[in-house]
C-alpha cells in the first residue's frame, strides 16, 4: 500500500529555478526520505529527516518535516538539467522497518 | 559505502516460464531485504519482506505461491516470478537492511530488474 500522495505529479522549470515537492503521508512515522530514480533506473537516497527534527539540508536539498500535518517537503534549490528525475518521499513507522513509498513528482528542469 | 546487486538486470521469457531474479549484499550482511515492483511511471509498492533463515512476509494482496521469495543466507534473496504473464512485466527492486541497523536507519538499494513476458 501506498502512503500517501506528493504533488505535484509532474513539474517542469527552467535551470536556475527552484523546486519545490510535497509529501503527504498518513500514519505515524519514525522517520521519512527522499529518494532520485532516474528513468528505468534505481533509486538513489538523498536524505533523511527524523520525526523530531523539523528541518535539514544538504547541498541544495532542504527538506522540512511538519509532524503536526503530517506532510514534508523538499526543495531544490538552483537546478540543473541533470536533476530531471522522478523523486519519491518514503516513510518508516515507528516499530516497522517497512518503507511505504509515495506517489512521485516527475521534475522537468529544461535547459 | 553498502552495495546492493540485483541479476539479472533484464530478462525477456515467454508467458508460463519462472524467472528468479537474485538480490545480494555485497559487503554487509543483511537479515532483511524487500521487494517492490515499479510500473511505468508509476511508484514502488512493497511486495514483501524477506527475513534470513524464516518465511517470507507479503503484503496484502500480492499472491505469495505466484511470487516465491527464499532468503538461504545474509547475503542473498531470491524472488521466482511463477508461471509469468504478461501483466507480471514489471521493475522489480530489491532492497537489504543491515543486519545491525536499527528502526530508523537507511536500507540499501539495488539497481532494479525489468521483467518482460511476452
Amino acid at each position: 500500500s501506498q502512503q500517501g500522495e506528493e504533488d505535484p505529479q509532474a513539474l517542469s522549470i527552467q535551470e536556475g529555478e527552484n523546486a519545490t515537492m510535497n509529501c503527504s503521508y498518513k500514519t505515524s512515522i519514525n522517520n521519512l526520505q527522499w529518494y532520485r530514480q532516474n528513468s528505468g533506473r534505481g533509486l538513489v537516497h538523498l536524505i533523511l529527516i527524523r520525526s523530531n527534527e523539523r528541518e535539514k539540508h544538504s547541498g541544495r536539498l532542504r527538506v522540512t518535516l511538519d509532524t503536526s500535518k503530517k506532510s514534508s517537503s523538499l526543495l531544490i534549490t538552483a537546478s540543473r538539467a541533470a536533476d530531471t528525475a522522478s523523486y519519491f518521499c518514503a516513510t518508516v513507522g515507528d516499530s516497522s522497518y517497512k518503507l511505504i513509498f509515495g506517489s512521485g513528482t516527475r521534475l522537468l528542469v529544461r535547459p | 559505502g553498502a552495495v546492493v546487486s540485483q541479476h539479472p538486470s533484464r530478462v525477456i521469457c515467454k508467458s508460463g516460464t519462472s524467472v528468479k531474479i537474485e538480490c545480494r549484499s555485497l559487503d554487509f550482511q543483511a537479515t532483511t531485504m524487500f521487494w517492490y515492483r515499479q510500473f511505468p511511471k508509476k511508484s514502488l509498492m512493497l511486495m514483501a519482506t524477506s527475513n534470513e533463515g524464516s518465511k517470507a512476509t507479503y503484503e496484502q494482496g500480492v499472491e505469495k505461491d505466484k511470487f516465491l521469495i527464499n532468503h538461504a543466507s545474509l547475503t542473498l534473496s531470491t524472488l521466482t516470478v511463477t508461471s509469468a504473464h504478461p501483466e507480471d512485466s514489471s521493475f522489480y527492486i530489491c532492497s537489504a537492511r543491515e543486519v545491525w541497523a536499527s528502526v530508523g536507519d537507511t536500507q540499501y538499494f539495488g539497481p532494479g530488474t525489468r521483467l518482460t513476458v511476452l
